[in-house]
Formats: C-alpha cells, structure tokens, sequence
C-alpha cells in the first residue's frame, strides 16, 4: 500500500530535549516536505526537499533541520524544543516538486512542556 | 494579508444539502488549484485538482476556478454526514516548490 509513515504520531517531552520525527514513503516520490498545523493558521511548510541531499527552508523553518540522505526518508529535528513548537506535524511527498498533488502522512501531535 | 483566504466556519448542514466552500487568493502566479479533504486525526487527502479556470466535477464534487477573481470553490451535492469533514483549498504558482493552504473550513453534515 502506498503511504507516508510517520513516527511517533504522539510525543509530550520538555523544553530542551532533543527530538526527531521520522517520515518515510514508500512511493519512490523525489519531493518532500514538511508542515505544521495550528488552529486559525492552516498547514504552513517547514522545510521541502526536492530529492536526495537537497532541502530549502519553507515558511516558518526557525527551530527546525532536515536531512534527506535516502529518497524514502526525510526526518525533522528539534534541536532544543521550545513550547512555541507545540503542534501537529505532518510529512507529505510527491512524485516531483510543482503541479503534483502531495500525499500526506497521518500526522504527529507533538507538546513541548 | 494572507496569500490564501478562507472562511473557517464552522459550517452545519442537514444532509442532502449543496455545501459551496470557498477561497480567495492574491497572487496572480497561482496555477494550480487543489482541495484536500481532512478527517479528524488524520492527514488531509486530496480530493479535486485542476489547473485551469471553470469547472470539474468528479461524482457529487465540483471544484471551480475564476482566474480572473482569484476565487475558487468546491460545491457538494446531496451531502452526506460522511462528508464532514475539514476542507482545505491549496494553491500553487507554476513554478514554486511550496503549496500554500487556507486555513479550512470544517464542515458538518447532519443526519
């Protein structure tokens, strides 16, 4: 079954504590990206990747890294998490980057304390 | 002003009514429309995608582009309470890398 997997789909932690949030696809897909969720302010991109060992910054990439060192993986890292970064997070992919719809994971619900 | 405006609802409708949901957006560089569909606790998933102004329709759902207003809709008929659910509309130039969402509309459909 084609999907995107994210792990782990709930995480509460605190302040500091180092974190990665894996997503892997299993569709060959050259694009990746990541978004968060709030309320009121929708899906915003955190980081995109347009292949293996490419990644550029979206809209609200402060607090946040990347690495793509396999097409199927792209996890997120919290350096030092703070509680502004208290959100849902999703992993998408597509088969390229530009007119191609995204598939989406199921999400992350990540609370810094 | 946010690139993509959308009424955030909530909207409550009895089943087997038209749902018209509706976005704004200001960058004339759009050109690709898309509306995902997003169930709670789960990630959204795509439901229509078109390119150019005027309509498509897939089964009870009809996505609608005016390019020229830079206002796009998806209307639903014959609402079914399986149909609530968030809506998001995504828009994206031709050649960004970046898909910009609206905030959603979440929709009820009564039994």
């Amino acid at each position: 079954e084609a999907q995107v997997t994210q792990n782990p789909r709930y995480l509460i932690t605190v302040t500091g504590k180092k974190l990665t949030v894996t997503c892997s696809q299993n569709m060959n897909h050259e694009y990746m990206s990541w978004y968060r969720q709030d309320p009121g302010l929708g899906l915003r991109q955190i980081y995109y990747s347009m292949n293996v060992e490419v990644t550029d910054k979206g809209d609200v990439p402060e607090g946040y890294k990347v690495s793509r060192k396999e097409k199927r993986n792209f996890p997120l890292i919290l350096e030092s998490p703070s509680p502004n970064q208290t959100s849902l997070y999703f992993c998408a992919s597509s088969p390229q980057a530009g007119n191609q719809p995204q598939h989406f994971g199921d999400g992350t619900r990540l609370s810094i304390l | 002003q946010k690139e993509v405006e959308q009424d955030p609802g909530p909207l409550s409708v009895p089943e087997g009514a038209i749902v018209s949901l509706n976005c704004t957006y200001s960058n004339s560089a759009f050109q690709y429309f898309m509306w995902y569909r997003q169930y709670s606790r789960k990630g959204p998933e795509l439901l229509m995608y078109t390119y150019s102004s005027g309509n498509k329709e897939d089964g009870r759902f009809t996505a609608q582009v005016d390019k020229s207003s830079k206002y796009i809709s998806l209307f639903i008929r014959d609402s079914q309470p399986s149909d609530s659910a968030t809506y998001l509309c995504a828009i994206l130039s031709g050649s960004a890398r970046q898909l910009t969402f609206g905030s959603g509309t979440q929709l009820t459909v009564l039994p």
